[in-house]
């Protein structure tokens, strides 16, 4: 079954830029009419949808983030990636990669990685 | 503020039923995007819990229900046990904001 690692910095210094890669694995990231997501969620409180990728490269981004985010895929790793530009404090958070399917649920979820935003 | 709002808590003694409502709009909910509904146990990631307004992935048990009318949806669990303890989230479409959206979350305490 398909599992998914999100992998990346834990900490990073603001006005930086974030990066996450997602590595899927037990399954080919191209295969089904899945998109492939980032999602977010600070400590004690809920959950933001970032936005997501589709393999042939076309994305959707929150617009609340959309000026500061970039997604991409590399399907030769069968691996997403997630770029959060000029980061503030505000984007400290466990940062979720997950696959997101036809009916627009998220199945699976990676374990999430925390990302502390700090000088 | 969430864009689907859900009770911050509810609770329920073992072997009682509970249920968690989720209410939106005529931009999400109402305009006939699916709900769906997710597990957080404490420290984990989200679990996907029913898709598609009232389906059950395999391994869910059928102790977990949902359901969709208008602009909300209600996930119903029965026979409550220690091991339900997590937070709920509601999640769909909103073609206003362009974006998926979650609520916020419900506490689910078992006395």
């Amino acid at each position: 079954q398909v599992q998914l690692q999100e992998s990346g910095p834990g900490l990073v210094k603001p006005s930086q830029t974030l990066s996450l890669t997602c590595t899927v694995s037990g399954g080919s990231i191209s295969s089904g009419s899945y998109y492939w997501s980032w999602i977010r969620q600070p400590a004690g409180k809920g959950l933001e949808w970032i936005g997501r990728i589709y393999t042939s490269g076309s994305t959707n981004y929150n617009p609340s983030l959309k000026s500061r985010v970039t997604i991409s895929v590399d399907t030769s790793k069968n691996q997403f990636s997630l770029k959060l530009s000029s980061v503030t404090a505000a984007d400290t958070a466990v940062y979720y990669c997950a696959r997101d399917g036809p009916p627009g649920d998220f199945d699976p979820w990676g374990q999430g990685t925390l990302v502390t935003v700090s000088s | 503020q969430s864009v689907l709002t859900q009770p911050p808590s509810v609770s329920g003694a073992p072997g009682q039923r509970v249920t968690i409502s989720c209410t939106g709009s005529s931009s999400n909910i109402g305009a006939g995007y699916d709900v769906h509904w997710y597990q957080q146990l404490p420290g984990t990631a989200p679990k996907l819990l029913i898709y598609g307004n009232s389906n059950r992935p395999s391994g869910v048990p059928d102790r977990f229900s949902g359901s969709k009318s208008g602009t909300s949806a209600s996930l119903a669990i029965t026979g409550l046990q220690a091991e339900d303890e997590a937070d709920y989230y509601c999640q769909s479409y909103d073609s206003s904001l362009s974006v998926g959206v979650f609520g916020g979350g419900t506490k689910l305490t078992v006395l």
